[in-house]
């Protein structure tokens, strides 16, 4: 079975600048996640999708993250414009559903200069 | 609210020894408890969970958690500690009426040969 595929693996912007990830949830996987993981903290949710619809965002910086996923399978997360506190790891989770346990993506790692 | 408590930074074993990482958890409702490994450059991997029964959960390469809710913790052990073994595991937690996971800010487990 193929596990949640995530690009790029690593990505070196400048501040202001825009950049975009795209994850591949495992198939079958209604529930997707994106995470950011600071360097030597836990990961934190930034966005949780059901299928096509936005279960929770609550923690998604909205005035320069954003997130979709159009035909509720592959998903892509947007920073414009990117701050040095951006720097981080994102990680795409898939689950079968909201209560199952969650797959992860290798991640990609974000350097703002 | 809900929040996971790791108080090592750092564990260190020599291999072949018992291993215990550490987790306390606080939550109002049932808890729900995961522990996950991150290697190096990779994303996070399912090592078990606890949902209800047995206090004692076994999980994936020889990895076992000790659910005890008196204590509120769940700790992750082993019997015998493997150089392979050598890694960051995250405890994380949610609530059997909530959906979201909510990460310690991991372990740091290294074991000596």
């Amino acid at each position: 079975e193929a596990g949640v595929a995530q690009s790029p693996r690593y990505k070196i912007i400048e501040k202001r600048q825009s950049v975009a990830f795209w994850c591949n949830p495992i198939s079958g996987h209604a529930t997707l996640y994106w995470y950011q993981q600071i360097l030597g903290q836990g990961p934190k949710l930034l966005i949780q999708f059901q299928n096509n619809g936005v279960v929770d965002d609550s923690q998604l910086p909205k005035d320069r993250f954003s997130a979709e996923r159009l035909k509720g399978v592959d998903s892509t997360l947007k920073i414009q414009p990117a701050k040095l506190e951006d720097s981080a790891v994102y990680l795409c989770a898939s689950s079968v559903g909201t209560s199952a346990e969650q797959y992860f993506g290798p991640g990609t790692r974000l350097t703002v200069t | 609210a809900q929040s996971v408590a790791q108080p090592e930074d750092q564990v260190n074993v020599a291999e072949g020894n018992p291993l215990t990482v550490k987790c306390t958890y606080s939550v109002s409702g049932n808890p729900y408890l995961f522990w996950y490994v991150q290697y190096p450059n990779r994303g996070l991997q399912f090592l078990l969970k606890y949902i209800t029964g047995d206090n004692l959960v076994k999980g994936s390469y020889g990895f076992e958690a000790e659910f005890n809710k008196s204590q509120t913790s769940f700790h992750l052990k082993k019997p015998s500690a493997l150089v392979s073994d050598s890694a960051l595991y995250f405890c994380a937690v949610r609530m059997d009426s909530s959906y979201k996971l909510i990460f310690g800010s991991g372990t740091r487990l290294l074991v000596r040969p």
